[in-house]
């Protein structure tokens, strides 16, 4: 069973700021929020992660509800270099799970000039 | 930051032959490693988890046989494909575990992947 649902597809304007949405209900009180992105044909790269508190980095925002059950990934100024596929995975903190990265579907983001 | 070096970048070969996608961390050493495959417009599906010195773990569905790991140092992993087939074309990607320096929440990191067509 997919353990975080995000929209299939997302499109941003070029210098807007892209919001991208994650459900994960059924997290666990172990379990933080990871972002990925994989640009077409290559590795994934790691954007941020969090456990309960918003975050931020060089790269993007995370923003985690209170009740944890959904977070954003905010890019504040997209640009066409952000296109790719962004996904959100959850992760034990600790445990055999807590090495192994469990890839959905992800959001394809597409930023228009 | 740490880098995984993924070697070839691509790769054609005929049908029967084997091939083999070196994973190289350059600047940590990696007690595991991880091999994924993406076939087109799908996601990363795990294929096996590489502990250095020790036999690889498959996941459910994944011919040990046919996809030979060897992890054999801390800094290099490899996967041989074995009388690789058209339907073993596709995009294989590794990934790192960089030991933790404070916490076991370090990030994975990725190689750049390797494309694979037998023909």
């Amino acid at each position: 069973d997919a353990k975080t649902t995000q929209p299939p597809s997302m499109d941003c304007a070029e210098g807007r700021a892209a919001n991208l949405p994650c459900n994960h209900s059924t997290i666990s009180g172990n379990e933080y929020v990871y972002w990925y992105r994989q640009i077409h044909s290559q590795g994934p790269q790691y954007i941020i992660h969090g456990l309960k508190n918003n975050e931020t980095n060089e790269m993007a925002s995370l923003i985690i509800t209170e009740d944890r059950k959904s977070s954003t990934l905010i890019l504040p100024h997209a640009t066409l270099r952000d296109t790719a596929v962004y996904y959100c995975i959850v992760r034990p903190y600790s445990g055999a799970g807590s090495y192994q990265l469990t890839f959905g579907k992800g959001t394809k983001l597409s930023v228009i000039p | 930051g740490a880098v995984v070096s993924q070697h070839p970048s691509w790769v054609i070969c005929k049908s029967g032959t084997s091939v083999k996608i070196e994973c190289r961390s350059l600047d940590f050493q990696a007690t595991t490693m991880f091999w994924y495959r993406q076939f087109p417009k799908q996601s990363l599906m795990l294929m096996a988890t590489s502990n250095e010195g020790s036999k690889a773990t498959y996941e459910q569905g994944v011919e040990k046989d046919k996809f030979l790991i060897n992890h054999a140092s801390l800094t290099l992993s490899t996967l041989t494909v074995t009388s690789a087939h058209p339907e073993d074309s596709s995009f294989y990607i590794c990934s790192a575990r960089d030991p933790p320096k404070t916490t076991g929440l370090a990030p994975l990191h990725f190689g750049n992947g390797t494309r694979l067509t037998v023909t």
